[in-house]
């Protein structure tokens, strides 16, 4: 079992509000991502990392931001949340030459 | 956008039958690799086939590569009501590989 956890499992939040979806592991992984899920299923990369200090925007035009201060830690900020950013968020890790990436339970999002 | 896609995009089948997806991918790969999801979780990796492999063998998967078409194909034998889930390929791409982009995924549905 992956050990890579994400808090909340659920948030239902006012539109406006700031709020910072929380990813860790314990696995010593250099290498971290968020991706945003939409009910239809597909991911979209919006953040990744591939170090401390080292933060990239995916694919995905995303309002959020993320910071990379600890190796273990990658949390995820909306400044002003809003009904548009309703979604399941998933963080992921992988280490080294590891190709494989480890992913968190996920945090779904609702914005009213 | 996104690296690879599945099609097809929803899949229903007899428990006992085997169950086929398939992936194209836009750019050139090193690797490839499926990963499957259970109903609002996070995903677990399957499997993963180099470039240079044209068959792969895991238990009841197998993957097959073709880089010349870029396709990829995940079959599942002799599915069960516990292999429902959502299936998804994904390769690396970007500078350094280190972005991971999914597929839109494949829906399979295991009847009893």
């Amino acid at each position: 079992e992956a050990d890579i956890y994400q808090t909340p499992r659920y948030l239902v939040i006012g539109t406006g509000k700031k709020i910072t979806l929380e990813c860790s592991q314990t696995m010593g992984h250099d290498k971290m991502y968020w991706y945003q899920q939409d009910p239809g299923m597909e991911l979209h990369l919006i953040h990744y990392s591939y170090g401390v200090n080292s933060t990239e925007k995916g694919d995905l035009s995303s309002e959020s931001t993320v910071s990379r201060i600890r190796t273990e830690h990658f949390p995820l900020t909306l400044e002003s949340a809003r009904p548009s950013h309703t979604s399941q968020y998933l963080c992921a890790s992988r280490g080294g030459l590891s190709t494989e990436a480890f992913f968190g339970q996920g945090t779904r999002l609702t914005v009213v | 956008s996104q690296q690879g896609e599945e099609d097809p995009q929803a899949l229903s089948i007899q428990e006992g039958e085997n169950a086929t997806m398939n992936c194209s991918y836009k750019t050139s790969i090193n690797n490839l690799q499926w990963y499957r999801q259970n109903s609002g979780r996070g995903l677990v990796h399957l499997i993963l086939i180099r470039s240079n492999e044209r068959e792969k063998h895991s238990g009841r998967l197998r993957v097959t590569l073709d880089t010349s078409k870029k396709s990829s194909s995940l079959l599942i034998t002799a599915s069960r009501a516990a292999d429902t889930a959502s299936y998804f390929c994904a390769t690396y791409s970007g500078a350094g590989s280190y972005q991971l982009t999914f597929g839109k995924g494949t829906k399979l549905s295991v009847i009893p």
